[in-house]
C-alpha cells in the first residue's frame, strides 16, 4: 500500500496562474481532507469530503476549489494564485468507524511558492 | 470558534520525561488527538482521548480532562529521534480536526 500520495511535491507559480494539486489514497477511505501549513504553524483545514461526489468548506476555503469525482482522488484547485497561498499543502484521509481513534493519514505534502 | 493553546517550544535531555500541555475552547468536541511531525515530514498520529483519563502507548501517554478543557502528551525515556513538533488537535463532527500551533520539542544529549 502506498497510503496517501500527492502530486506534485514542489511547484513555483506566478501570481495569477492556476494549478491543481492531486491527492490519491489506496486505503478505500471515505473521508479526505486538504490542509495548509504555514511556517511554524499548525495545519488549517481548507476543504474536506465525506464521500465520493461530496465536498464541504473548512476553516480557510477562500481562493480554493475541490472535487472528489472518484473515491480515491481528491483534487485541490487554485484558480488565480496569490502570494498569500504560498504554503505547504497536506492531503489526508480517514475511514469513519475503522477504529475508535478515526486516525487521519497524511500525504507527504506539496510545497507551493507563489511569486 | 475554536482555539487551542500549547507551548511553542520545549527542551529536554535524552532519557528524561517531558509533558506538553494543550488547552482548548471549542464547540462540538469529540476528542483530543496528538500528532507528531518531523521537520520536512508529514504529521503522523500518536494518540487519541475521547474520555477523561490516561491513554498509554509505549513511551507515549496522553491525558484528557473534558471538564477542564485540558489535555497533555507525556513522553518518557526521551530519545534524540523524538525531536519534532507535536500538535494537539480537537476532533469535531465529520472527523474534522482543528490543530493547535504546535510545540517544537528539542531533545539534547
Amino acid at each position: 500500500n502506498a497510503g496517501v500520495t500527492q502530486t506534485p511535491k514542489f511547484r513555483v507559480l506566478k501570481t495569477g496562474q492556476s494549478m491543481t494539486l492531486l491527492c490519491a489514497q489506496d486505503m478505500n477511505h471515505e473521508y479526505m481532507y486538504w490542509y495548509r501549513q504555514d511556517p511554524g504553524m499548525g495545519l488549517r483545514l481548507i476543504h474536506y469530503s465525506v464521500g465520493e461526489g461530496t465536498t464541504a468548506k473548512g476553516e480557510v476555503p477562500d481562493g480554493y476549489n475541490v472535487s472528489r469525482l472518484k473515491k480515491q482522488n481528491f483534487l485541490l484547485g487554485l484558480e488565480s494564485a496569490a502570494p498569500s497561498q504560498t504554503s505547504v499543502y497536506f492531503c489526508a484521509s480517514s475511514q469513519p468507524g475503522e477504529s475508535h481513534t478515526d486516525t487521519q493519514y497524511f500525504g507527504p505534502g506539496t510545497r507551493l511558492t507563489v511569486l | 470558534g475554536q482555539s487551542l493553546e500549547q507551548p511553542s517550544e520545549v527542551t529536554a535531555v535524552e532519557g528524561a520525561i517531558v509533558q506538553i500541555n494543550c488547552t482548548y475552547q471549542t464547540s462540538g468536541f469529540y476528542g483530543l488527538s496528538w500528532y507528531q511531525q518531523h521537520d520536512g515530514g508529514a504529521p503522523t498520529f500518536l494518540s487519541y482521548n475521547a474520555l477523561d483519563g490516561l491513554e498509554e502507548t509505549g513511551r507515549f501517554s496522553s491525558f484528557l480532562s473534558r471538564s477542564d478543557s485540558y489535555g497533555y502528551l507525556l513522553l518518557q525515556e526521551l530519545q534524540m529521534k523524538d525531536s519534532a513538533s507535536y500538535f494537539c488537535a480537537v476532533r469535531r463532527a465529520g472527523n474534522m480536526l482543528t490543530f493547535g500551533g504546535g510545540t517544537r520539542l528539542m531533545v539534547k544529549p
